[in-house]
């Protein structure tokens, strides 16, 4: 079966730091993965997707980045944290593009 | 753009009550629509999947219907129990270049007591 990790589960990181999170799928092979936030008072936003190692889609201009080195890792990354940054970040992933997509924990991140 | 509303916003019934969420999007092309349960400070489950082509999926005591025409879904959930307690969210996914995004709603807020 299927499983995917996030981590850290809890990250509390003051403005202008860098930020790295991680997300792995195990027990299949090339899937796509989705980065969503999930922000106080707001729908869960979907920032990247990539369809494979290499191939980032970017959905919303911000000061986030994201990249896959490997077939099943997804990283989302920040050189300068800012304030509204905070939220709940999700990872997912689905077989294909159109297909049922399958969501991590979550990792919350309070910017401070 | 995809636009997707939940209503209610919140739900508080007592247990053994049968529930209807609703949830409404304003571009009928989609290509499928999925709900999710949320617990509080946890990931999304899903629930259900439905294809554009389809009017209804079950799984156990949910029944999620879908009107493309009409731009609806619901989420029916028969005898509810405490343990159902928790956010519901819908997702259009879009057709096309957009395939592959979720547009979710802002989710109804169960309580189901004892």
């Amino acid at each position: 079966s299927q499983t995917i990790h996030q981590w850290p589960a809890t990250l509390v990181q003051p403005v202008g730091s860098p930020l790295s999170l991680e997300c792995t799928v195990e027990g299949t092979s090339n899937p796509n993965l989705y980065w969503y936030r999930q922000a106080a008072g707001r729908g869960l936003q979907l920032l990247f997707y990539s369809v494979g190692i290499g191939q980032i889609s970017s959905e919303v201009p911000q000061n986030l980045s994201a990249s896959r080195p490997q077939d099943r890792q997804f990283i989302l990354s920040s050189k300068k944290l800012l304030l509204s940054d905070s939220g709940f970040y999700l990872c997912a992933w689905s077989r294909d593009r159109g297909n049922e997509q399958f969501f991590g924990p979550g990792t919350r991140l309070t910017v401070l | 753009k995809q636009e997707v509303t939940q209503i209610p916003a919140a739900l508080s019934v007592p247990e053994g009550e049968n529930l209807v969420l609703n949830c409404s999007f304003t571009d009928s092309a989609i290509y499928n629509l999925q709900w999710f349960r949320q617990d509080p400070g946890k990931g999304l489950t899903s629930l259900l999947l439905i294809q554009s082509s389809q009017r209804e999926q079950t799984s156990g005591r949910l029944n999620a219907s879908l009107d493309k025409s009409s731009g609806r879904s619901t989420l029916y959930i028969a005898a509810s129990q405490p343990g159902d307690s928790a956010t519901y969210l819908c997702a259009a996914q879009g057709r096309g270049s957009t395939l592959g995004r979720l547009y979710f709603g802002r989710g109804t807020q169960l309580t189901v007591w004892p």
